[in-house]
């Protein structure tokens, strides 16, 4: 079946400092690939997606690369801010999986001023 | 447009009691699936209703249910409680089952089986 891996967190960094959070699937074909972010006490946001691959997502800074040879969506941000804090998520919608979407464990990213 | 609206946000039930939760999915989308999150066992899938009809169910006990209704507002049912189903429960609606489609979530209701 499909499955999503994160890096553990939880991640404390520095405002301004460089981001990078793993993320690698398994799934049969090819996958459409999302990052969401949850605000404390909120759902869960659309970050940026990627639905073939090579392509490139981006929002707000956030960037991940959809990359087919190593199952991967790493997101990245050059510069992070205090408001950058808050959990990601990784997730995958599978070929025959409708509107069903496969979640990583979460990574808890914390911004210190 | 209005966002997807989850109620109640917050629910206090005791042991053996049964809950039912309310989506109202974003105008014009016709797909709601549920999610229930736990800091154990993250986000896990409950199940997905498109067109009234079940399209997808995860593995969760038959205590679980839910339906949708013509105008696509979606309810799900947890009968004879237990401690372990004090999570956030996620509802998520879609315009379509496309590949590409983007989900929207309401901000959750917290359930706390006490």
């Amino acid at each position: 079946g499909n499955s999503v891996t994160q890096m553990e967190g939880p991640v404390t960094l520095s405002e301004e400092a460089f981001l990078t959070i793993n993320c690698t699937y398994t799934a049969t074909g090819y996958p459409s690939l999302f990052w969401y972010v949850q605000y404390p006490g909120e759902g869960l946001q659309l970050l940026l997606k990627a639905t073939k691959a090579d392509d490139k997502g981006s929002n707000k800074g956030f960037e991940a690369t959809y990359r087919k040879e190593t199952t991967s969506f790493h997101l990245e941000k050059g510069s992070v801010q205090v408001s950058d804090s808050a959990v990601y998520f990784c997730a995958l919608s599978g070929e025959t999986s409708g509107s069903r979407l496969t979640f990583g464990e979460g990574t808890q990213l914390t911004v210190n001023p | 447009k209005a966002g997807v609206t989850q109620t109640p946000r917050y629910l206090i039930k005791t042991r053996g009691q049964q809950v039912t939760l309310s989506c109202s999915p974003i105008s014009g989308h016709r797909s709601v699936s549920w999610y229930q999150q736990t800091p154990g066992q993250g986000l896990q899938f409950l199940f997905e209703y498109f067109s009234e009809t079940q399209r997808n169910k995860g593995n969760f006990p038959g205590r679980f249910s839910g339906r949708q209704f013509s105008n696509s507002r979606s309810e799900m049912n947890v009968s004879t409680l237990e401690l372990g189903d004090s999570a956030l429960y996620l509802c998520a609606s879609s315009y379509d089952r496309s590949l590409n489609t983007e989900a929207f979530f309401g901000q959750g209701t917290r359930l706390t089986v006490v």
